[in-house]
């Protein structure tokens, strides 16, 4: 089934900014969409279909999506967007359509 | 705006069975594609299965083929997951999830439930 890799964790300092990849086979011909997690809650969508987002969802979250890479960008980091991101597509795969990244810890220093 | 609520949290031993319940508001239960997505402790998230809105049909992930079962109650907006044969390794957050389209996002989640495999 589709494989998508993200890197474990990413270290920011506060104002700066995070950049979390998520790595996939022609990724660029999906959609690629981002979750926010943070800890004991459910997910939560901040980016969807590569670069949109979803009302109530800060203008410092972005998404881009080049070759066999898709970035979130956070800019302007701050504390209380420390949390784990998953990226996810939809492969047309009969035995396993809906992928979820690995998951990247995101940690403000 | 689609608001989602789970069962409580839930205790089996092993080899029983667990049903997790998803009732819808805001929205009714055929306006969604309600899917389920779970994540062991400390883990990332998996997708088991859900409503695929193209095909109209319920799809499992390969690795739960006859071992969930996923139903809805349109008279109640109410979705269910079933999971039988329970192992150790199915202790785990379940979430219920829903979207508007096959290669949409999952827009709605709710709170999870917990449910604990031990003997």
């Amino acid at each position: 089934s589709y494989v998508l890799t993200q890197p474990p964790s990413v270290s920011v300092a506060p104002g700066k900014t995070a950049r979390i990849t998520c790595g996939g086979n022609n990724i660029q011909s999906k959609s690629v969409h981002w979750y926010q997690q943070k800890p004991g809650q459910a997910p939560v969508l901040v980016i969807y279909y590569d670069s949109d987002r979803p009302s109530g969802i800060p203008e410092r979250f972005s998404g881009s999506i080049s070759g066999n890479t898709a970035t979130l960008t956070i800019s302007r980091v701050e504390a209380g967007d420390e949390a784990d991101y998953y990226c996810q597509v939809w492969d047309n795969n009969v035995d396993h359509p809906y992928v979820f990244g690995t998951g990247t810890k995101v940690t403000v220093l | 705006q689609v608001q989602l609520v789970q069962s409580g949290a839930e205790v089996k031993k092993p080899g029983a069975s667990v049903k997790v319940s998803c009732k819808v508001s805001g929205y009714t239960l055929t306006e969604l594609s309600m899917h389920w997505v779970r994540q062991p402790p400390g883990k990332g998230l998996e997708w088991m299965g859900g409503f695929d809105p193209e095909d109209g049909e319920t799809i499992y992930a390969q690795k739960f083929q006859g071992r969930v079962t996923m139903t809805e109650d349109t008279s109640t907006d109410t979705a269910y997951m079933e999971l039988s044969s329970l192992r150790s390794e199915d202790t785990a957050m379940y979430y219920c999830a829903a979207l508007q389209d096959r290669s949409s996002a999952f827009d709605s989640w709710g709170q999870g439930t917990l449910v604990t495999v031990s003997s």
